[in-house]
């Protein structure tokens, strides 16, 4: 099983609806934070997490709304979906208090959102 | 703001060598990651620089210039399976990671 998991996998919805994108992680990791892919824009920030009262904006964070349910657990919502918010969706994790490690992301495996 | 620099796409032989280059300006640098990304997966790690110099892991390397806002990625005795993505993303103040767009490399036999 994935130590980070995102549901859904694949949606499509229609211009206006609401979506909620769910992300989960068994890492006890204390940070997470949510991404959006485009073709050739690489990974652009939305919104993260370093601790369940912690929320903080992205650079893309307009249209979008966050969660932190538990520390496992990171949603990510778009209250009136529009095309331009097509895109491939990455939940990320990572440790802040581990000594000695880098900090590096662990990546979920994606939820890929096509608004018609 | 951040700006990160790295070549859209590169073609290489399976069993040569490529390096893949990533520019950056930044305020307040706290190290540099280098992912590898397979089309339709997540990214995964694969090294980190925050001193100058070169790490060495196996196939890759990557080394690191901050003086300069230079990075590079090496990849020694290209395989087939090391078609994919690598993306270069800088750890600045705030602890915020910030990816470059990524560069594409296509491994042909």
């Amino acid at each position: 099983d994935a130590d980070v998991t995102q549901t859904p996998r694949n949606r499509i919805t229609k211009t206006g609806k609401r979506i909620m994108l769910e992300c989960s992680q068994t890492k006890g990791h204390d940070r997470m934070y949510w991404y959006r892919q485009d073709p050739g824009l690489g990974l652009r920030l939305i919104y993260y997490s370093f601790d369940v009262k912690d929320i903080n904006k992205g650079e893309i964070s307009d249209g979008y709304s966050v969660s932190r349910q538990a520390q496992a657990k990171f949603s990510l919502s778009l209250e009136s979906a529009i095309p331009n918010q097509t895109a491939l969706y990455f939940c990320a994790t990572s440790d802040s208090r581990q000594i000695g490690n880098t900090g590096e992301l662990f990546f979920g495996e994606g939820s890929r959102l096509t608004v018609l | 703001g951040q700006n990160i620099d790295q070549p859209t796409e590169m073609t290489a032989t399976e069993g040569a060598i490529v390096q893949i280059n990533c520019t950056y300006q930044t305020s307040g640098f706290n190290g540099l990651f280098w992912y590898q990304q397979h089309a339709g997966e997540a990214p995964t790690f694969l090294s980190y620089n925050v001193l100058d110099g070169l790490e060495e892991k196996g196939r890759f390397s990557s080394f690191l210039s901050r003086s300069k806002g230079y990075s590079y990625l090496l990849l020694k005795e290209l395989q087939m399976k090391d078609s994919a993505s690598y993306l270069c993303a800088v750890r600045a103040a705030g602890n915020k990671l910030t990816f470059g767009g990524g560069t594409r490399v296509l491994v042909k036999p």
